[in-house]
């Protein structure tokens, strides 16, 4: 499975705009990029996912690199709830079963 | 909004004691999936089910466990002789087909082996 790369925590102050990073140097054609949050005491929330292009949707913006090895999930402005642990996983889409392989994440905290 | 659904919240037991983690996935949905996080630890796959069958499952998922769909609601996990370190937050998740787009988690039930 290919590995993706996040920083272990980040900050944000509340209506501020939130950038989390994500390295996946190694990704193949056929992974899609996706982004997962856990709210504390709270199962897994699904976020946004992409393949090449950007993706915009309620939650968040997807920003993909040209050559996709990295990543941008964008929070146009953090709210308080908005604090949890962020994780990019790539998946390939017609993978029987299509598990997730999570990752440490990154713990975002937003500040009032 | 559909969710997935998992009883108990909670559950305390004996090592060595049996117990089976009962989730209702989302209804029009295929794939199943069950998910562990220990304490402290990241979100650990454990097993894929699809068609009646498991379709993937990991290391972790060894002869201790077993799942079954018994009716067309339900989706349990079992754990034949609980050991300390089963103690964990099993999460149940279901998506409408491989690959997702989304695979929709329940709440989680917290195992505490003692």
């Amino acid at each position: 499975d290919a590995k993706t790369t996040q920083p272990n925590s980040m900050e944000s102050n509340e209506e501020e705009p939130v950038h989390l990073p994500c390295n996946h140097s190694t990704i193949s054609g056929t992974d899609y990029i996706h982004w997962y949050r856990q709210l504390p005491s709270q199962g897994p929330e699904y976020v946004i996912h992409g393949l090449t292009s950007n993706v915009n949707n309620r939650m968040a913006s997807l920003a993909i690199a040209e050559d996709r090895k990295s990543s941008t999930l964008i929070l146009h402005r953090a709210t308080l709830r908005d604090a949890a642990v962020y994780y990019c996983i790539l998946r390939q889409t017609y993978n029987q079963g299509g598990k997730l392989i999570f990752g440490q994440g990154t713990e975002l905290s937003v500040k009032p | 909004e559909p969710e997935v659904t998992q009883t108990p919240s909670h559950q305390v037991t004996q090592m060595g004691q049996e117990v089976i983690l009962r989730c209702v996935p989302i209804s029009n949905h295929l794939y199943f999936y069950w998910y562990r996080q220990i304490l402290g630890q990241k979100v650990e796959f454990l097993v894929s089910f699809y068609n009646n069958e498991i379709s993937e499952k990991s290391e972790i998922f060894d002869d201790q466990f077993s799942v079954e769909r018994p009716d067309g609601s339900n989706f349990t996990l079992k754990i034949r002789s609980t050991k300390l370190e089963d103690s964990a937050m099993y999460f149940c998740a279901s998506s409408a087909r491989t690959g997702g787009p989304e695979a929709f988690f329940g709440q989680g039930t917290r195992l505490t082996v003692v």
